[in-house]
This record gives C-alpha cells, structure tokens and sequence, in this order.
C-alpha cells in the first residue's frame, strides 16, 4: 500500500526560527516527490520537486532533501516568517504515474 | 499558457442534489487526477486518468460519484446525489508523463 504520512500535523514556531517538517512514504519506487504549500481557502502551490535520483532542491529560504532508500524527504525553512503560515503538504509521484498526498503539517509562525 | 481550471470554483446545493465538477487540465497533458480534501482531514485521491481512460478509481467512495474524461481533454466529476459528508474542496491536477503536476485551484463543494 502506497502511504505517505507527515509528522508533525501541528508546529508553531517564533518568527526567525529554522524548522523542518518531515515526510515519509512506505513505497520507496517512486519517480518524484513535490511539496506544496496551502493557504486557508486556496488551491496548492507547488514549492519543490525532486526527482527520484536527486538528493536535494533548493529554493529560497527552502531546502528539501529526498532519501529514497529510506523512504523520508523533509523541507527545511529558514529564518520563518509570519507569511509562511500555511499547511504544507508532500506528495509521492510512484513509478506507476499514481500520486499520493500526506495528510499536512499545519504551520504557524508567530510574530 | 492556461494553467488548470476548474469550474465553478464553488457551489451549494442541497442533500440530494446533483453537482458536476468539471476540470480542464493543461492542454496535452495526458495524466489527470482528482483529489478531494473533506474538512479537517488530509487530501485524498479519488481517480486517476491517462487520457481518456480510468488507470486508477480506487479512491472513489462510492457509486454516487461518476468521472468521465470527454475525448481525453477535460473531465467532469458527478456526485449524484451528494449528500452532507460529500462537502469539501475538490481538487484536479494534471501532468505530462512523469513530471510536474500541475493544481488548479479547486472547487468549494457546500452540501446543505
């Protein structure tokens, strides 16, 4: 069974702080993996996405890393912001063009 | 380029009522899928098409539910009739073979 689970479902940081949220699927032949970002009453915004074969993605304040063997990808924020409220979701692309989603982590960054 | 729409972006209809979602996925993109997130709980997938063909229905609840993917171009999702836990942000995506997917911004499904 293709499951994909994130941990924590909550996290609530000061403005400033680093944090990593984090992503784990128990089906490790996956072709992709993409993390999205969505806002209260909006669609989803893609943030990253790493290829099977690529370790890691950076853009911005952003890193995602990707350990396939392991089944774990996390995304690394820097320096957090109030904008960056929001639940953030990972996605598994499998080899079989299936995708699967991880049931989010609700981000607050106080200021 | 147009991205992914989706039409109408909400609607409110009553239990027993019938609803269609459609999606119009980014021209000549072949995979195109459709989640659902119920309130208060995680995205789940409901169908996944290649083309104009079901590869993958299994996240469908129920036979109330009905997609059709018109030609290999866009798709409509009929919930028929839609009762109160059908509520929730419907979701369509799509994607060339293996790449990117590509959201649209969903529809608002109100049940009364």
């Amino acid at each position: 069974k293709q499951e994909v689970t994130q941990i924590p479902a909550a996290l609530s940081v000061p403005e400033g702080e680093n944090l990593v949220l984090n992503c784990s699927f128990t089906d490790s032949a996956i072709y992709n993996l993409q993390w999205f970002r969505q806002d209260p009453g909006k669609g989803l915004t893609s943030l990253l996405l790493i290829q099977s074969s690529q370790r890691e993605q950076t853009s911005g304040r952003l890193n995602a890393s990707l350990d396939k063997s392991s089944g774990r990808s996390t995304l690394y924020i820097a320096a957090s912001q109030p904008g960056d409220s929001a639940t953030y979701l990972c996605a598994v692309l499998y080899n079989n063009n299936d995708m699967r989603f991880g049931a989010g982590t609700r981000l607050t960054v106080k200021p | 380029e147009a991205g992914v729409t989706q039409f109408p972006s909400h609607s409110v209809i009553e239990k027993g009522q019938t609803v269609t979602l459609r999606c119009d996925p980014i021209s000549g993109h072949d995979n195109l899928y459709w989640y659902r997130r119920v309130m208060g709980k995680e995205i789940k997938f409901l169908l996944h098409f290649v083309k104009e063909s079901k590869q993958d229905e299994s996240g469908m609840p129920n036979n109330r539910f009905l997609a059709e993917r018109t030609g290999g171009t866009y798709s409509t999702l009929k919930v028929q009739p839609a009762e109160l836990e059908d509520s929730g942000v419907y979701f369509c995506a799509s994607s060339q073979v293996r790449t990117h997917a590509y959201f649209g911004p969903g529809t608002r499904l109100t049940v009364l």
